[in-house]
C-alpha cells in the first residue's frame, strides 16, 4: 500500500531535549516536505526536499533541521525544542513538479513542556 | 500562486450533492486548481485537480469555469464521513511542489 508514515504519532517532551520525528514514503517520490499546523494559522511549510541531498527552507524553518540522505526518508530534527514548537506536524511526499498531487502522513502531535 | 477565496463553512444533507465553491480570479494560464480535504486532525487528503477541463474521479468532480476564475468541487452523494475542511489551492507547474493552504471550507454533512 502506497503510504507516508510518521513516527512517533504522539510525543510529549521537555524543553531542550533533542528529538527526531521520522518520515518515510514507499512511492519513490522525489519531493518531500514538512508542515506544521496550529489553530488559527493553518498549515505552514517548515522545510522541503526536491531530491536526495537537496533541502530548502519553507516559511517557518527556525528551530528545525532536516536531512535527506535516502530518497524514502526525510527526518525532522528539533535540536533544542521549545514550547512554541508544540504543534501538529505533517510530512508529505509527491512526484517532482507542480502538476502532481501530494500525499500526507497521519501526523505527529508534539507537546513541549 | 493565485489567492483563493472559499466560504468558511457549509452544511449538506446526507445523500445529497455537496457543491463547494472556490474563487481564484487572479489565476494564471498555467496554474492548476487542487482540492484537498482534512478530516478532523488527520493528514490532508488529495481529492482532485485540474487545469482547464472538468475532471472526475472516484471521489469527486471538479468543474472549472471557462474563464478559470472560479471552480466547484462536487461530492455527488455526501456521507457523514465527508465532514471535513476542504481546501482549494492554486499552484503553478513552475512553482515546484509547495502547497499554500488557506482557511478552507468546513463542510458539515448532517443526517
Amino acid at each position: 500500500e502506497a503510504q507516508v508514515t510518521q513516527n512517533p504519532r504522539y510525543l510529549i517532551t521537555v524543553t531542550g531535549k533533542k528529538l527526531t520525528v521520522t518520515c518515510s514514503q514507499n512511492m519513490n517520490h522525489e519531493y518531500m516536505s514538512w508542515y506544521r499546523q496550529d489553530p488559527g494559522l493553518g498549515l505552514r511549510q517548515i522545510y522541503y526536499s526536491m531530491n536526495v541531498e537537496v533541502t530548502d527552507k519553507g516559511d517557518v524553518p527556525e528551530g528545525y533541521k532536516v536531512s535527506r540522505k535516502e530518497k524514502r526518508n526525510f527526518p525532522l530534527i528539533l535540536e533544542s525544542p521549545s514550547p512554541n514548537q508544540t504543534s501538529l506536524y505533517f510530512c508529505a511526499s509527491g512526484r517532482q513538479g507542480g502538476s502532481y498531487e501530494q500525499y500526507f502522513g497521519p501526523g505527529t502531535r508534539l507537546t513541549v513542556t | 500562486d493565485a489567492k483563493t477565496t472559499q466560504p468558511p463553512s457549509m452544511d449538506c444533507a446526507e445523500g445529497r450533492a455537496a457543491n463547494l465553491p472556490c474563487n481564484h480570479s487572479t489565476i494564471s494560464g498555467n496554474e492548476y486548481v487542487y482540492w484537498y480535504r482534512q478530516i478532523h486532525s488527520q493528514g490532508p487528503q488529495y481529492i482532485i485537480h485540474g487545469l482547464k477541463n472538468n475532471e472526475t474521479n472516484e471521489m469527486a468532480s471538479l468543474i472549472i469555469t471557462e474563464d478559470r476564475k472560479s471552480s466547484t468541487l462536487i461530492l455527488p452523494h455526501a456521507t457523514l464521513r465527508d465532514t471535513a475542511v476542504y481546501y482549494c489551492i492554486v499552484r503553478g507547474a513552475w512553482a515546484g511542489n509547495m502547497l499554500t493552504f488557506g482557511g478552507g471550507t468546513r463542510l458539515m454533512v448532517k443526517p
